[in-house]
């Protein structure tokens, strides 16, 4: 049973266009959640966190909102650009306890 | 240093083969981890050490076989795996715990004939 989804597997975006992946988690268990971005035969490289305590958190390009009510969590990206073109994976966690699961992943492009 | 290094990056095996998979950090960090990856599916975590403890095993069969010889390397042991165990291998360290900001290896990419 997947605890975390990403509905939509793929988005496509012009450059400088807003970017906005959608995540959801069915475990209110959950308290912290994180963004991942893989490339082709890399790992995923951390991009932003969010504790259950906050709605939002901004890091650059990168803001990442949650509804804890919806159980949901988006990631937007100001302005798009060619290089995000990568796979996405929301990550929800118990800071507590020994959870962690990656959602299913949307596949980004940004076209130039 | 902020990378973890994984050898070898592909490993093809046949089902009567003995092989290990090797993770290595320098980042001070104290948790490693290892997760399998099919295609077009998510990382699925697989086994976690803390202080070189064992603290989660997510029912991970016995032909998979982890080892965390010190803070800083973290081997998994193959044996009589199966062809659906073919996958990309990935390992991750943070600095304490699960929820922490982890950092990933490239992966090693096995094949089971």
């Amino acid at each position: 049973d997947q605890q975390v989804k990403q509905n939509s597997p793929s988005l496509s975006v012009q450059e400088g266009r807003i970017s906005i992946l959608n995540c959801d988690y069915t475990n209110s268990m959950f308290d912290y959640f994180l963004w991942y971005k893989k490339y082709p035969a890399e790992g995923p490289t951390f991009l932003i966190s969010i504790s259950s305590i906050k709605d939002k958190n901004e890091d650059g390009r990168f803001t990442v909102f949650l509804n804890k009510s919806a159980k949901h969590l988006s990631l937007h990206i100001v302005p798009s650009q060619p290089g995000d073109s990568a796979v996405y994976f929301c990550a929800a966690s118990s800071f507590t306890g020994n959870q962690f699961y990656f959602g299913t992943g949307t596949s980004l492009t940004v076209i130039p | 240093d902020t990378e973890v290094t994984q050898t070898p990056k592909h490993l093809v095996m046949g089902m009567t083969n003995k092989k290990s998979l090797k993770c290595e950090q320098h980042m001070g960090h104290r948790a490693m981890y290892w997760y399998k990856q099919k295609a077009k599916k998510p990382p699925e975590l697989m086994f976690v050490y803390s202080y070189e403890k064992l603290s989660i095993n997510e029912s991970v069969p016995s032909r998979f076989s982890p080892e965390c010889p010190n803070s800083s390397l973290l081997n998994l042991h193959l044996h009589a795996l199966q062809p659906e165990d073919s996958a990309l291998y990935l390992c991750a360290s943070s600095q304490l715990r699960l929820a922490n900001e982890q950092f990933f290896g490239p992966g090693t990419r096995l094949t089971v004939l």
